[in-house]
């Protein structure tokens, strides 16, 4: 089955503890993004890759980082957790060819 | 700043009802957009794309683009309460997609 996978899909932390949010996906897609989801403003774009070892800044990347070593995995990293990192998470991806994202399951992260 | 700009609703209509969502966005150089629905707690998922001008049906989905306007609309004939969810207008913009905030849309029985 085609899909996007996160894990975890719920997680509680504190401030300061690193946590590092995992997503798959199994089309081949060279296009990998993620987003925060929040009340009153939408989706909004962390972090996107474009392809293996190619990574870009979204509209929201302060205090989050990310990797691509593999076309299929985009990890997100959260070097030290904030409060107000507290948000749902999803990942996307696409053909590059295309545009048309499919997205994860969400991760609700909650740090106190 | 580009922009994709959505009623929030909620926009309610009764079964069997025609909905109509709207969309405006401010990047005239985009060429492709797409409504997503999610329901409350799930994440987006991709209903309908559209590239040129005009109409494009799908099923009960028609979308509808207007670029010298800036203007996306979907239209869901024969609305079911199955369709509540709120409704994602996404624009491209370059290297990603930029997301209006979402109509809510209540279809009651």
């Amino acid at each position: 089955e085609a899909q996007v996978t996160q894990n975890p899909r719920y997680l509680i932390t504190v401030t300061g503890k690193k946590l590092t949010v995992t997503c798959s996906q199994n089309m081949n897609h060279e296009y990998m993004s993620w987003y925060r989801q929040d009340p009153g403003l939408g989706l909004r774009q962390i972090y996107y890759s474009m392809n293996v070892e190619v990574t870009d800044k979204g509209d929201v990347p302060e205090g989050y980082k990310v990797s691509r070593k593999e076309k299929r995995n985009f990890p997100l990293i959260l070097e030290s957790p904030s409060p107000n990192q507290t948000s749902l998470y999803f990942c996307a991806s696409s053909l590059a060819t295309t545009n048309e994202q499919f997205f994860g399951p969400g991760t609700r992260l909650t740090v106190l | 700043q580009k922009e994709v700009e959505q009623n929030s609703g909620p926009l309610s209509v009764p079964e069997g009802a025609i909905a109509s969502l709207n969309c405006t966005y401010s990047d005239r150089g985009s060429q492709s957009f797409f409504w997503y629905r999610q329901y409350s707690g799930k994440s987006p998922e991709l209903i309908m794309s559209i590239y040129s001008n005009g109409d494009k049906e799908d099923g009960r989905f028609t979308a509808q683009l207007n670029k010298a306007s800036q203007y996306v609309s979907l239209l869901i004939r024969d609305s079911q309460p199955s369709d509540s969810a709120t409704y994602l207008c996404a624009v491209e913009a370059g290297t990603a997609l930029i997301f209006g905030k979402g109509t809510t849309l209540s279809v009651s029985s």
